[in-house]
């Protein structure tokens, strides 16, 4: 069975400043990895995920994020935060094992400071 | 325009009185899937269907009802709801189970049980 445990719950960042999101998975068969963002009173939109390929994933928005499987990890960053970054994050795993059930992790909500 | 489109948006009910939250997609998806977010579990798959009259649980299936009479349509329903059921429910749809499918998300039904 996977798991999936995001590193911080609340994560404040000034504009301008890096955006960095720690993801962390458990898998026994290689993983689909997602990122998800929820605005204020909306469902999740999809921001980028990996299955197969190239470990560096562009998403929208500008963010990206890296599948290390040494690590089990697939952190997500941005260069530089922008106000309307301010959402709530999650990470998701699914597997071939899985038939296609995502397994998420907790969230992380990012405040961003002017 | 491509959706997931729930209803209602918003439930103030209470304990034991039957409700059906509707779940329609026009994405002609097979997968559909229900999820409940509370704070600090992220979401969690409550039931989900493959396709067609194919349902089967998630992970927190207890007290909720699905059905799949046609591919568009997923409603959950609570027989006899009890206040630890109030939530923030979603409803998501993909193309197929397959586990490299990003999920689409409807905007959210949040429900409170009295």
């Amino acid at each position: 069975a996977q798991s999936v445990t995001q590193l911080g719950s609340h994560v404040s960042v000034s504009e301008g400043a890096l955006v960095l999101l720690r993801c962390n998975y458990s898998s026994s068969v290689p993983p689909y990895l997602f990122w998800y963002v929820q605005y204020p009173n909306q469902g999740l939109q999809l921001l980028l995920k990996y299955t197969t390929g190239a470990t560096l994933v562009k998403g929208i928005n500008g963010f990206e994020a890296e599948f290390k499987k040494s690590e089990t990890s697939f952190h997500l960053t941005k260069p530089s935060a922008h106000m309307s970054d301010a959402a709530e994050y999650f990470c998701a795993v699914s597997d071939s094992d899985s038939w296609g059930k995502l397994q998420f992790g907790a969230g992380t909500q990012v405040v961003v400071t002017p | 325009e491509a959706q997931v489109t729930q209803n209602p948006r918003y439930l103030i009910t209470v304990t034991g009185k039957k409700l059906t939250v509707t779940c329609s997609q026009n994405m002609n998806h097979e997968y559909m899937s229900w999820y409940r977010q509370d704070p600090g579990l992220g979401l969690r798959q409550i039931y989900y269907s493959m396709n067609v009259e194919v349902t089967d649980k998630g992970d927190v299936p207890e007290g909720y009802k699905v059905s799949r009479k046609e591919k568009r349509n997923f409603p959950l329903i609570l027989e006899s709801p009890s206040p630890n059921q109030t939530s923030l429910y979603f409803c998501a749809s993909s193309l197929s189970q397959g586990p490299n499918q990003p999920q689409h998300f409807g905007d959210g039904t949040r429900l409170s049980i009295l």
